[in-house]
This record gives C-alpha cells, structure tokens and sequence, in this order.
C-alpha cells in the first residue's frame, strides 16, 4: 500500500522559505510515477504547486514556479518542496501526492495522497 | 489557465438517492476531466478518471460522463460514506485546476 507523508514546520515567518518533506513507503519513488505538491486554502481551494520525477525533472505551476523549488532523494526515498518569500496568502493545508503525467509531458491525475500538513504563515 | 464551475455549491440529498453534480470547463478539455472525494480533514481521494473511467476500489454507484465543457458525476443510490465534498479537475492543459467543490449534504 502506497503511503505518504509530510512534514515540516507548521508556522512560517512571512518573507521567509516554507520547506516540506513528503516521506513515501510501500513504494520506491525510483520505480516511477511523478511525485508532487498540491495545496488548498478555503479562498483559492486546490491549487496544484508541482511535481517531480525520479530524474529530478519537474513541472511547476507558472503562477508559482519562480518561488518554488521541488527535489527529490531517492535514498531516502523523500520528496521536498521549498516555497520562498512567503505571505499571508500561502497559508494553507499542503499535501504531496503520487501524480500520474500524459506521455505528452502533461498532468494526468494524483492517485495516492498524504494526510495533509497545514502552514500558516504569521510572525 | 481554464476555468472549471461546479454546480450546485452544496446540496442536501438522503441515502438512497440518486444525485448529480456538473461540471463545466471555460474551454474545451476533451476527456481529461477528473473527480475527487474529499471528506472533512481528510486529502481528496480519486474517484474517476478521464471522465468516466473509475479508480481501483470505487464502489459501481459512481459514474461520470461527459466530455468537450460539459461532464457530470453520479451516485446512483448515496450511502452514509457518500456525504462529502465533490471536486472535478481538468488536466487538459498546464497548470491543471480545479473546480470549486460540491457539498454533498445529509
């Protein structure tokens, strides 16, 4: 059974970098599938962040993509997200995902989800 | 970036009925239409796929249909479990997004 988990800080100083790490088991990153951040907020709803392959080749969503850093460790199997120059606005539950991608290069759909960690942003 | 409504916001239903939400894209998206489940302080769950394909382990009572703008998701007799907030997704195009949610209520 796939699980994911995630982890990291709950409150973040505005100005400052929102980091997460997504632990997964019952299934090695190595063997495929994207991996990637969903967020979701009760002004915005779900927002798709990211995702990330094995390689380390990623997809961002545009909106963020010049804040946002995602990498991979397949050591360790763990996934990361690294959101910089936070505000108010990011505040938000933020989940990691097993993300299926089109051979096209484009998102399919997210079928394994972790339990959600919420972020807020507040100094 | 497309644009995907869902209506109605909420509705109240009882078990045993027959209920459908719709979905509506500001562009076509062919069949590249998904639908999640998402109980409260729980991560949304994959129900269906490509608009009518339906994920492992989802019970039949799901259905969806649809394709170009227009899509909808059935439960064709609700069960306790079932009461939850709804949600399509297109992944036509990048980014992909999601619709505003249906609440699915008692």
């Amino acid at each position: 059974q796939v699980q994911l988990q995630e982890s990291g800080p709950g409150l973040v100083k505005p100005s400052e970098t929102l980091s997460l790490t997504c632990t997964v088991s019952g299934y090695s990153i190595s063997s495929g599938y994207y991996w990637g951040w969903i967020r979701q907020t009760p002004g915005k709803g779900l927002e798709w962040i990211g995702s990330i392959y094995h390689s380390g080749s990623t997809y961002h969503n545009p909106s963020l993509k010049s804040r946002v850093t995602i990498s991979v460790d397949t050591s360790k199997n763990q996934f990361s997200l690294k959101l910089s120059s936070v505000t108010a606005a990011d505040t938000a539950v933020y989940y990691c995902a097993r993300d299926r991608f089109r051979s096209s290069g484009y998102y399919f759909s997210s079928d394994y989800w972790g339990q959600g960690t919420l972020v807020t942003v507040s100094s | 970036d497309i644009q995907m409504t869902q209506s109605p916001s909420s509705l109240s239903a009882s078990v045993g009925d027959r209920v459908t939400i719709t979905c509506r894209a500001s562009q076509s998206i062919s069949n590249y239409l998904n639908w999640y489940q998402q109980k409260p302080g729980k991560a949304p769950k994959l129900l269906i796929y490509t608009a009518s394909s339906l994920q492992s382990g989802v019970p039949s009572r799901f259905s969806g249909s649809g394709s170009g703008t227009d899509f909808t998701l059935t439960i064709s007799s609700l069960q306790p479990e079932d009461f939850a907030t709804y949600y399509c997704q297109q992944s036509y195009s990048s980014p992909c997004s999601f619709g505003q949610g249906t609440k699915l209520e008692i």
